[in-house]
């Protein structure tokens, strides 16, 4: 399977602790995006990298949310001190920029959050 | 600021039936529009996309996108729907001016085709 996948695809922790969610986007895609789902929503933007670089990271939705792409290929999100309101699904995509066009993306299956 | 409405929650449409879902969007400069589909326990699919050129976007199983201008609107058709099209459906735009690569998506729309 070459699409983007997403692990773990369940989550289940109490609030206060950390959790990381690990994409890994189609390998010849040079972006990834993280995106946040709740119910009833379309996906909800939080962060994207060209490459390794982390292009936009205004939107992540606060200070305890961070993310990485450590060498261009995978990319990990972490919640630190989890709250309940947390807890949603959270997507990953990958897309293929070139020339400015393009930038289709293509979503791998979620990781879906539960705080307890 | 770019945003973009998906007017109904819920399109109702019989197998066979021609069926519309409505998107209208809002940007600063030129869109770069989107449709996306999430079956049931499934990640997000791209059906199709415009951003210049024929107003008439054709996509992915069937599908087909009307981009108006004057409207602001960038519907999503397809002339005879099946049972296995029900899912749910977003709408995405992204400003093609000003460099940024973030689109928005609306709240979408399911689609429920009835044999």
């Amino acid at each position: 399977d070459t699409g983007v996948s997403q692990d773990p695809r369940h989550k289940i922790t109490k609030r206060g602790q950390n959790v990381t969610f690990r994409c890994d986007p189609i390998s010849e895609h040079n972006r990834l995006y993280w995106y946040r789902q709740t119910l009833g929503q379309g996906p909800e933007f939080l962060t994207y990298f060209q490459n390794e670089a982390q292009l936009e990271k205004s939107r992540l939705l606060s200070d305890r949310f961070s993310a990485e792409r450590p060498k261009g290929s995978f990319s990990t999100l972490e919640i630190q001190r989890t709250e309940q309101g947390d807890s949603a699904m959270y997507l990953c995509a990958s897309s293929l920029l070139a020339g400015g066009v393009g930038d289709e993306q293509y979503f791998g299956p979620g990781t879906r959050l539960t705080v307890t | 600021a770019q945003s973009v409405a998906q007017p109904e929650d819920q399109v109702n449409v019989a197998e066979g039936n021609p069926l519309t879902v409505k998107c209208t969007y809002s940007v600063s400069g030129n869109p770069y529009l989107f449709w996306y589909v999430q079956y049931p326990n499934r990640g997000l699919q791209f059906l199709l996309k415009y951003i210049t050129g024929d107003n008439l976007v054709k996509g992915s199983y069937g599908f087909e996108a009307e981009f108006n201008k004057s409207q602001t609107s960038f519907h999503l058709k397809k002339p005879s729907a099946l049972v296995s099209d029900s899912a749910l459906y977003f709408c995405a735009v992204r400003d093609l001016s000003g460099g940024s690569y973030i689109p928005t998506f609306g709240r979408g729309t399911s689609l429920i085709v009835h044999p």
